[in-house]
């Protein structure tokens, strides 16, 4: 069965950088979740969209924004990158809402240096 | 303030000790209760969603319960392999976010 993908991987960038990462959820599903888990922390919602459009919106930093394209997949765009935004970042799609679940992608580890 | 609180944060176990992990919660207008298993470095794996007071569900060696108040996680006869963290998260009313629980990191030894 097809999963959330995620890309890249890893990533590794310097201080003051900017860092763009990717999200495809599965098919038909028609929103999607970002989140941020700090080594050894529990997952912080960062924003969520349905439909393209914002319908939640977290502990984002100013410097992340983020959207939803016309074929669902999401774009977590991070500016200024600083030491503390080093993190697993998980994308998760859900299909109209919370009720079934959400799925998770395998993330991507970012890396400020 | 919405808030999930579990414990213990950490649990060690000898192959085939039952036990339980709990998941304590204040989400205002709690719509679902989630169980996530999440092995390191990996995103969290879906196990079980509960809704109402009395809900109880099960996999395999797992079994979780919903009160008003928390919820627990049952695990029965572990093996090693349900060594793993496994997080507890309520979704608010709206069902646009999960709010997430520190985690139970489990380690079963044979």
């Amino acid at each position: 069965a097809a999963g959330v993908i995620q890309s890249p991987r890893h990533l590794i960038k310097e201080k003051r950088e900017t860092a763009t990462l990717k999200c495809y959820p599965i098919p038909r599903h028609d929103t999607v979740y970002w989140y941020q888990q700090g080594p050894g922390q529990d997952p912080q919602f960062l924003i969520s969209f349905y439909e393209k459009m914002q319908s939640d919106k977290g502990s984002i930093p100013d410097r992340f924004s983020a959207q939803q394209f016309s074929d669902y997949h999401s774009e977590l765009n991070m500016s200024s990158l600083e030491l503390g935004d080093s993190a697993l970042y998980f994308c998760a799609s859900s299909l109209s809402g919370v009720d079934y679940g959400y799925t998770f992608g395998s993330g991507t580890r970012l890396t400020v240096v | 303030e919405d808030q999930v609180t579990q414990s213990p944060e950490a649990l060690r176990l000898q192959e085939g000790e039952s036990s339980s992990l709990n998941c304590s919660y204040t989400v205002s207008g709690l719509r679902g209760l989630f169980w996530y298993r999440q092995d390191p470095g990996k995103g969290p794996e879906f196990l079980f969603t509960l809704y109402s007071a009395g809900e109880e569900k099960e996999k395999e060696r797992l079994k979780a319960t919903l009160t008003k108040k928390e919820s627990f996680l049952h695990i029965t006869a572990p093996k090693p392999e349900d060594s793993a963290t496994y997080l507890c998260a309520g979704a608010n009313q709206a069902g646009t976010a999960l709010i997430f629980g520190k985690g139970t990191t489990l380690s079963v030894s044979s």
